[in-house]
């Protein structure tokens, strides 16, 4: 009974490429997030949905897109792939509000773009 | 905006050191701070948060103390262990923000 689940785990893919990646949490938290982490480790913040409703929207190529059709999905989208999409995307939930409220994640999915 | 600053790595140890990752952090208001772990293949993992200042958290002999007088959340151990070899990253979650805010990490490497 994993919380945060996401699909695929693996996904290798060519260049101009269209795909998704799929999330779901079973904790019953109103808040959901995509996070990406670069070949450095570094994490930073996507996008953020509250209720199906988005959030959070940081710099992102307009490439990508998030879609939630209930408050348990988060969905990723990224058309025309490119090589400097390669990373790791994290998906990720929260009971929203109260700051202390602990982040819960996926094991994340590993994007190669070849 | 808010930001963490973390300790640069890597760092390597023997098994049974002292382990300290230093962390500290800029934020408005009073954030509430977090320890994750990230093991080798996998994903994030909570290791332990304080949502207050003076408040100490801890788990799996890991321990870290929110400190705002000098703005800071140091991750110790007393004896690691081969196993503790993973990234660590500090992270905030901010008064009004709904994201959490990541250090750069630190790859901890445990040797027999």
């Amino acid at each position: 009974d994993t919380a945060v689940s996401q699909t695929p785990k693996y996904l290798v893919t060519q260049m101009g490429n269209d795909k998704s990646i799929k999330c779901e949490q079973n904790l019953g938290h109103d808040t959901m997030y995509w996070y990406k982490q670069d070949s450095k480790k570094f994490l930073k913040i996507m996008f953020s949905y509250n209720n199906k409703e988005l959030i959070i929207n940081e710099t992102v190529p307009n490439r990508f897109s998030p879609k939630s059709p209930d408050k348990a999905h988060l969905n990723l989208h990224i058309n025309s792939l490119e090589l400097g999409d390669s990373a790791v995307y994290f998906c990720a939930s929260s009971q929203g509000g109260p700051p202390g409220n602990t982040i819960y994640f996926g094991e994340g999915s590993w994007l190669t773009v070849v | 905006g808010d930001s963490v600053t973390q300790m640069e790595g890597p760092v390597t140890l023997s098994e049974e050191a002292f382990l300290t990752i230093n962390c500290t952090y800029t934020a408005t208001g009073y954030p509430s701070l977090f320890w994750y772990v990230q093991y080798p293949g996998e994903g994030l993992q909570l290791l332990l948060k304080a949502t207050k200042a003076d408040d100490k958290g801890s788990n799996k002999g890991f321990e870290a103390t929110y400190r705002k007088e000098t703005t800071s959340f140091h991750l110790e151990k007393g004896s690691v262990q081969v196993s503790d070899s993973a990234v660590y990253f500090c992270a905030l979650r901010g008064g009004s923000a709904r994201q959490l805010t990541f250090g750069s990490g630190t790859q901890l490497t445990v040797l027999p």
